[in-house]
């Protein structure tokens, strides 16, 4: 039982260059997530699907994409990498939008 | 919208010690406390949570306490063992239904 799997692990881009992120959960789960995670600053939420077919902002959306795929897959695009989007980026799903959340293993990307 | 506030943000403790983290929160409507861990290299994963109509829940050597009327809860860890060396954060459900996320409280455990 894999859970949640983002792709890739590590990452480095240049600025301007775009790139896909992926995320796919095995639980069957309603609701999937972005967050992105700099020292000191906890984890913020990128966007967020409360089901399958719907994507909201969170904090931090300026910048980056969503696709929910299917019920199984949501992915993060960045179109134009800046520095500031240097970051760890996790993937989480949960059952509810309420509930608790599973975290994939991060993506570590550097912008250059 | 809400905002939530972690201390410390680095807490060493002796083995066998106990360890407290706090957190406050601003938004009054919240109403879902989760602490989860973050062990180095992974995600985080919940190790307890509170909703607003409890003030204090155990699980073994871990506790959570809420103060509503103060807006803060804790995570009170008894009898520490190096395994609880890890990342803690604090969340408080906003308005929106999603969590907003304290700074972490790397908890160190001295052998």
């Amino acid at each position: 039982n894999a859970g949640v799997t983002q792709t890739p692990k590590f990452q480095v881009l240049k600025t301007g260059q775009s790139m896909t992120l992926q995320c796919a959960q095995d639980m069957n789960h309603n609701s999937m997530y972005w967050y992105r995670q700099d020292p000191g600053m906890g984890l913020r939420l990128i966007y967020y699907s409360a089901s399958e077919g719907t994507t909201d902002k969170g904090e931090v959306p300026n910048g980056y994409n969503v696709s929910r795929l299917n019920k199984r897959e949501f992915s993060l695009r960045l179109e134009s990498a800046a520095p500031s989007q240097t970051s760890v980026y996790f993937c989480a799903s949960s059952e509810l939008n309420t509930g608790e959340l599973f975290f994939g293993e991060g993506s570590r990307l550097t912008v250059l | 919208g809400e905002n939530v506030e972690q201390h410390p943000s680095t807490l060493s403790v002796q083995e066998g010690d106990s360890a407290v983290i706090k957190c406050t929160y601003s938004d009054s409507a919240s109403n879902y406390f989760p602490w989860y861990k973050q062990e180095l290299g992974k995600g985080p994963q919940l190790i307890i949570d509170i909703r607003s109509n409890v003030g204090e829940k155990k699980d073994q050597r871990i506790a959570v306490t809420l103060n509503k009327t103060a807006k803060h809860f804790s995570l009170h860890i008894t009898e520490t063992q190096p395994e609880d060396s890890a990342v803690y954060f604090c969340a408080a459900q906003g308005s929106n239904y999603q969590l907003i996320w304290g700074a972490g409280t790397k908890l160190i455990i001295k052998p």
